[in-house]
């Protein structure tokens, strides 16, 4: 089945630093990635919608210049939290779907990252 | 946005025991989809049940959904302790992107 791999698993970095977060499909290509954040004990909170050779569209409240995404080719997608502050700490999902998949098919999810920023 | 909200907000049963949880939705939709996560974990997906679908069954898993009260619920039967986890709803919607909206999720406890 469909594969997506997320790296790292876990980061801690000091506050005021930039962390990249990668998402892979590893055995299909996805034209279309998803990055979710969630708090603890909280639902996942859809932060943008990342496709491939274009701009990620960003869900409201969630600052573009902050949470960089970039989607240079159709198995990567990455996720840059630049200027990490204490309140970025969280767990961060990213999903992809298939190009076969109808859009109303199910996500395939990464296991996600947590990120500690001190 | 958040589109579904899942009641309870916390379960605790024995093993061997039924489990429900219900979720309710705000707008229109394409599908209702229920998500599975284990702490610290991705989403695992369960179950799919489209919109012209009243029931689905998978296994254990039991889906319904109401479109005219806009309410889903998801019974798990015979429940074990590797059933412990958290349990989300996620709905796509009509008139947005193909992303997946999720619930606020129950949490499933299940003791041997």
């Amino acid at each position: 089945g469909a594969v997506v791999s997320q790296h790292p698993s876990w980061v801690i970095c000091k506050s005021g630093t930039s962390v990249k977060i990668e998402c892979r499909s590893l055995d299909f290509q996805a034209t279309t990635m998803f990055w979710y954040r969630q708090f603890p004990k909280q639902s996942l909170m859809l932060m943008a919608t990342s496709n491939e050779g274009s701009k990620a569209t960003y869900e409201q409240g969630v600052e573009k210049d902050k949470f960089l995404i970039n989607h240079a080719s159709l198995t990567l997608s990455t996720l840059t939290v630049t200027s990490a502050h204490p309140e970025d700490s969280s767990f961060y999902i990213c999903s992809a779907r298939a190009p076969r998949d109808s859009t109303a098919s199910p996500l395939h999810f990464g296991n996600g990252t947590r990120l500690t920023v001190t | 946005s958040q589109q579904g909200e899942e009641d309870p907000q916390a379960l605790s049963i024995q093993e061997g025991e039924n489990a429900t949880m219900n979720c309710s939705y705000k707008t229109s939709i394409n599908n209702l989809q229920w998500y599975r996560q284990n702490s610290g974990r991705g989403l695992v997906h369960l179950i799919l049940i489209r919109s012209n679908e009243r029931e689905k069954h998978s296994g254990r898993l039991r889906v319904t959904l109401d479109t005219s009260k806009k309410s889903s619920s998801l019974l798990i039967t015979a429940s074990r302790a590797a059933d412990t986890a958290s349990y989300f709803c996620a709905t796509t919607l009509f008139q947005a992107g193909t992303a997946l909206i999720f619930g606020k999720g129950t949490t499933l406890s299940v003791s041997s």
